[in-house]
């Protein structure tokens, strides 16, 4: 079947701009995870969603960050006023039900805030 | 909180051969997982390898093996018969088996080149 997908696959903007980055998970997994890839900071958590609810926010690292889920399946990551720091790789991930399950990649968004 | 090393930020190996990627971890937990991920220039994080931490037999997938020891806190990948698409970047990662929805911490990563 179809893996994780992410759009899109590259995205310029401008310092101040909102973005938004989607992430479509592997059918049928409840459980959907975002990590952000940067240079400086490697790979980090950033946020985890069973269902459509976000038990697990401690990784978002401002306010400026926030994502939803609908419909348990589509994620929307949306970073506001984005800043230059913001560039990195946006990498989403799911899992089947979450506890225990190995987590599976989609080819990520390069974010490049100019 | 939990914390992953890998201490060699790059390595080599000749075609055929035989390479090895360290990974430490810290956790004061007792059950989590761990896990070698590969990522090529595509940027797709690709499974390798899982281990359990409760069982005692090392993981094997192929060509790929791990040498883990639980009490050290080490995990490491050994790659026979390395090929060219075993060239990338390779992420060792904790997940805890507490509850629900853990994330993945990752190590830095170690990037591995193949020669022909």
């Amino acid at each position: 079947g179809a893996g994780v997908s992410q759009s899109p696959s590259n995205k310029v903007t401008e310092k101040g701009k909102d973005v938004e980055l989607r992430c479509d998970p592997i059918s049928g997994h409840t459980a959907l995870y975002w990590y952000r890839q940067s240079l400086g900071q490697g790979l980090e958590f950033l946020i985890y969603f069973q269902g459509n609810s976000a038990p697990d926010k401690s990784g978002l690292p401002s306010d400026r960050f926030s994502a939803e889920r609908t419909g348990g399946s589509v994620s929307t990551l949306t970073i506001q006023r984005t800043q230059q720091e913001d560039s990195a790789v946006y990498l989403c991930a799911s899992s089947l039900f979450g506890n225990q399950e190995t987590q599976y990649f989609g080819p990520g968004t390069r974010l490049l805030v100019l | 909180a939990q914390t992953v090393t890998q201490s060699q930020p790059e390595m080599s190996v000749q075609e055929a051969e035989t390479v090895t990627l360290s990974c430490t971890y810290d956790t004061s937990e007792n059950n989590y997982y761990l896990f070698w991920y590969k990522q090529p220039p595509s940027r797709q994080m690709i499974l390798v390898i899982r281990q359990e931490a409760y069982k005692q037999q090392n993981a094997t997938e192929n060509r790929f093996s791990v040498n883990f020891q639980k009490a050290a806190k080490s995990f490491s990948l050994k790659i026979s018969d390395s090929q060219l698409g075993d060239t990338a970047m390779y992420f060792c990662a904790f997940m805890n088996r507490g509850s629900a929805g853990n994330m993945l911490t990752f190590g830095g990563g170690t990037r591995l080149m193949v020669k022909p």
